[in-house]
């Protein structure tokens, strides 16, 4: 099956650090990648959609400067947390559909998620 | 895209027994998809449902879709302890690369 591996899994650190996390489908190529967030026992928040070789569509209220996502390949999205603090300490959960030549996309494949704790 | 609501927010059970969760929508769909969410985990893809059907069955998933009423039931038989997870539909309008929004969800509890 497609597996999408989510590193790290679980990050702490100092306010006013970067933080980077890695998206990567393991065994199949996609062209778009889904990056959300999640509070405890809430909703997934869609933050931004990522676009292999272009630039990536933020949601609405999303800060792109703050949350930067880069989609060099196929296989890789990362998005980069900028000078992190406190309220930015939240799940994120990184997402794909496989691309297919022959039929549609339709389900989406999840990472693990990364549990971000910035002190 | 478009956000679906689940609908109850939370359930409790006992093993073996059965558990309905319903999810509505606003418009038209291509198909509606459900996910499940353990604790601290991404999502996993459950089941599919296209538009043009009304129902699906994966082992003990049992899935209705009713478009005239925009709504949509999940049904898990025989429950389990490893069923207990936050389940979420998402409505989806078309079969390309349809960003997903999520509802807050069903979190249901199996006790063993």
């Amino acid at each position: 099956g497609a597996v999408v591996s989510q590193h790290p899994s679980r990050v702490i650190c100092k306010s006013g650090t970067s933080v980077k996390i890695e998206c990567r489908s393991l065994d199949f190529q996609a062209t778009t990648m889904f990056w959300y967030r999640q509070f405890p026992k809430q909703s997934l928040m869609l933050m931004a959609t990522s676009n292999e070789g272009s630039k990536a569509t933020y949601e609405q209220g999303v800060e792109k400067d703050k949350f930067l996502i880069n989609h060099a390949s196929l296989t890789l999205s990362t998005l980069t947390v900028t000078s992190a603090h406190p309220e930015d300490s939240s799940f994120y959960i990184c997402s794909a559909y496989r691309d297919r030549k022959q039929t549609y996309n339709e389900k989406l494949f999840f990472g693990s998620g990364t549990q971000l704790s910035v002190l | 895209s478009q956000q679906g609501e689940e609908d109850p927010q939370a359930l409790s059970i006992q093993e073996g027994e059965n558990a309905t969760m319903n999810c509505s929508y606003k418009t038209s769909i291509n198909n509606l998809q459900w996910y499940r969410q353990n604790s601290g985990r991404g999502l996993v893809h459950l089941i599919l449902i296209r538009s043009n059907e009304r129902e699906k069955h994966s082992g003990r998933l049992r899935v209705t879709l009713d478009t005239s009423k925009k709504s949509s039931s999940l049904l898990i038989t025989a429950s389990r302890a490893a069923d207990t997870a936050s389940y979420f539909c998402a409505p989806s309008r078309s079969y390309n690369t349809d960003k997903l929004i999520f509802g807050t969800g069903t979190r249901l509890q199996v006790f063993p």
